[in-house]
C-alpha cells in the first residue's frame, strides 16, 4: 500500500463543474503539497499547507491532520484546469508523492 | 517569485555519451536542490538531494557515479548522466528550496526530457 493515496486516479468533468480530488496518507507529516503537472511535464506548486484551509482563485485546499486527509477543490472548472494533480507530503527527511489524479475538463 | 529553470528542456543523445542538465533558481538562493526522475504515468522518484557546497546525498539504488550532481553555488545545480544508456531515458525534474530541511517549500523546474538512442 502506498504511503500517499489519491482518489480518483482519473476524473473527467464538464466545464463549470465543481471538482474534488482526495489525498490520504499513512505517515506522520509536517506539511502537504498540492502540485499541478501539465502535459508538457512542468510542475507548478499550488499549495503548501499544514493545517486548515487555503484558497487561491478557484482553488481551495483543506487538510485534516487528525484524519490524515487532504482535499483539493476546483470551483467552476475550465478546460485549462486539465492536468495531473499530485499530492505530496513532507515526512521527516523527504517528500513522498502520490501517484496523481489525471483531470480532463471538457468544454 | 520562486522561479526555477532547467536547461535543456529536452535532449537526445547517443548511447555512451554524457549529458549535463542545469537547474537554476532565478530569484532566490537555493540552499537545497533536489533531483527527481519520472517515468511515463508514474510519480516522481527522488534521486538525490544536494546542499550548496557539499556532496549530494543519493537515494538507495541510485548510482552516484552514473548520476553526478554538483551544487556549486546557491543558484545552480547540475546533474550529469554519464555513459548514458537507453534505460536512462526519462523525464528529469529538479526542485529548489531556500532551507536545508525538507519542510521548506520546494519550487519545481519545468523538467528535462532525456532520450538516449
Amino acid at each position: 500500500k502506498n504511503e500517499v493515496e489519491q482518489s480518483p486516479q482519473n476524473l473527467t468533468a464538464q466545464e463549470g463543474e465543481f471538482i474534488t480530488i482526495n489525498c490520504s496518507y499513512s505517515v506522520g507529516i509536517s506539511a502537504l503539497h498540492w502540485l499541478q503537472q501539465h502535459p508538457g511535464g512542468g510542475i507548478v506548486s499550488l499549495f503548501m499547507l499544514s493545517s486548515g484551509k487555503k484558497k487561491h482563485g478557484r482553488l481551495i485546499a483543506t487538510i485534516n491532520i487528525q484524519e490524515k486527509h487532504s482535499s483539493l477543490h476546483i470551483t467552476a472548472s475550465h478546460p485549462r484546469d486539465s492536468a495531473v494533480y499530485i499530492c505530496a507530503v513532507y515526512n521527516t527527511d523527504k517528500l513522498i508523492f502520490g501517484t496523481g489524479t489525471r483531470l480532463q475538463v471538457f468544454p | 517569485g520562486a522561479v526555477v529553470s532547467q536547461h535543456p528542456s529536452w535532449v537526445i543523445c547517443k548511447s555512451g555519451t554524457s549529458v549535463k542538465i542545469e537547474c537554476r533558481s532565478l530569484d532566490f538562493q537555493a540552499t537545497t536542490m533536489f533531483w527527481y526522475r519520472q517515468f511515463p504515468k508514474q510519480s516522481l522518484m527522488l534521486m538525490a538531494t544536494s546542499n550548496e557546497g557539499s556532496k549530494a546525498t543519493y537515494e538507495q539504488g541510485v548510482e552516484k557515479d552514473k548520476f553526478l550532481i554538483n551544487h556549486a553555488s546557491l543558484t545552480l545545480s547540475t546533474l550529469t548522466v554519464t555513459s548514458a544508456h537507453p534505460e536512462d531515458s526519462s523525464f528529469y525534474i529538479c526542485s529548489a528550496s531556500s532551507g536545508t530541511s525538507h519542510t521548506y517549500e520546494q519550487y519545481f523546474g519545468p523538467g528535462t526530457r532525456l532520450t538516449v538512442t
